[in-house]
């Protein structure tokens, strides 16, 4: 069955360090794979999609096949990272999306 | 471009009545998908309409319904509330066809069932 697993409810990090969120996947087929984020009194937005490789808001995420993997990385955490962030896999347009259950990061100062 | 809008913000029902929601998307996109947001499970997705057709449907009772109008306007039905209905009711809209994946999504409808 398809699935979407983040590990981690809650993950706690000092500001200037390192942040890795993780995301699981598991799907037989060509994944599409997506973060989202939801500041505190937000909308839920599209953080990055690995299709793009792009880096948003100095976040990372790189889809590793052998893995089944797509965590989301930041080298150095800011206060305002602080967030919901959502891991979500795409079958295809016909199809809704499968999210993980979210982990909530906190950056402490 | 005005972004998802989602009618009322807030809500406070008691056991046993009905409630509706509504869901005004983007201008353009024919995707309208409805989540159940909770602290305890996350994102749940209800259903998904796609030109006026139910194109996708989670696991959830059938006191939960929905529909979706010709202007692509949604609107969600729960009968019967129940205290565990008590959450944030997310609609998201997409262009749906080619584009998968992004969702824009509304600031809910947050729900209290006493």
């Amino acid at each position: 069955a398809q699935r979407v697993t983040q590990p981690e409810k809650l993950l706690s990090v000092f500001k200037g360090a390192p942040v890795e969120l993780k995301c699981n996947y598991s799907y037989s087929g060509s994944p599409e794979l997506f973060w989202y984020v939801q500041y505190s009194r937000q909308r839920l937005q599209l953080l990055l999609r690995h299709i793009s490789r792009e880096s948003i808001k100095g976040f990372t995420a790189d889809l590793n096949k052998g893995e089944t993997s797509f965590h989301l990385k930041k080298p150095f955490a800011q206060e305002e990272d602080s967030a919901m962030y959502y891991c979500a896999l795409s079958r295809g347009s016909n199809y809704q999306l499968i999210w993980g259950a979210g982990t909530k990061l906190i950056i402490k100062p | 471009k005005a972004g998802v809008t989602q009618t009322p913000r807030y809500l406070i029902k008691t056991r046993g009545q009905q409630v509706t929601l509504s869901c005004s998307p983007i201008s353009g996109h024919r995707s309208v998908s409805w989540y159940q947001q909770t602290p305890g499970q996350g994102l749940q997705f209800l259903f998904e309409y796609f030109s006026e057709t139910q194109r996708n449907k989670g696991n959830f009772p059938g006191r939960f319904s929905g529909r979706q109008f010709s202007n692509s306007r949604s609107e969600m039905n729960v009968s019967t509330l129940e205290l565990g209905d008590s959450a944030l009711y997310l609609c998201a809209s997409s262009l749906g066809g080619a584009i998968t994946g992004e969702l824009f999504f509304g600031e809910g409808s947050r729900l209290t069932v006493l």
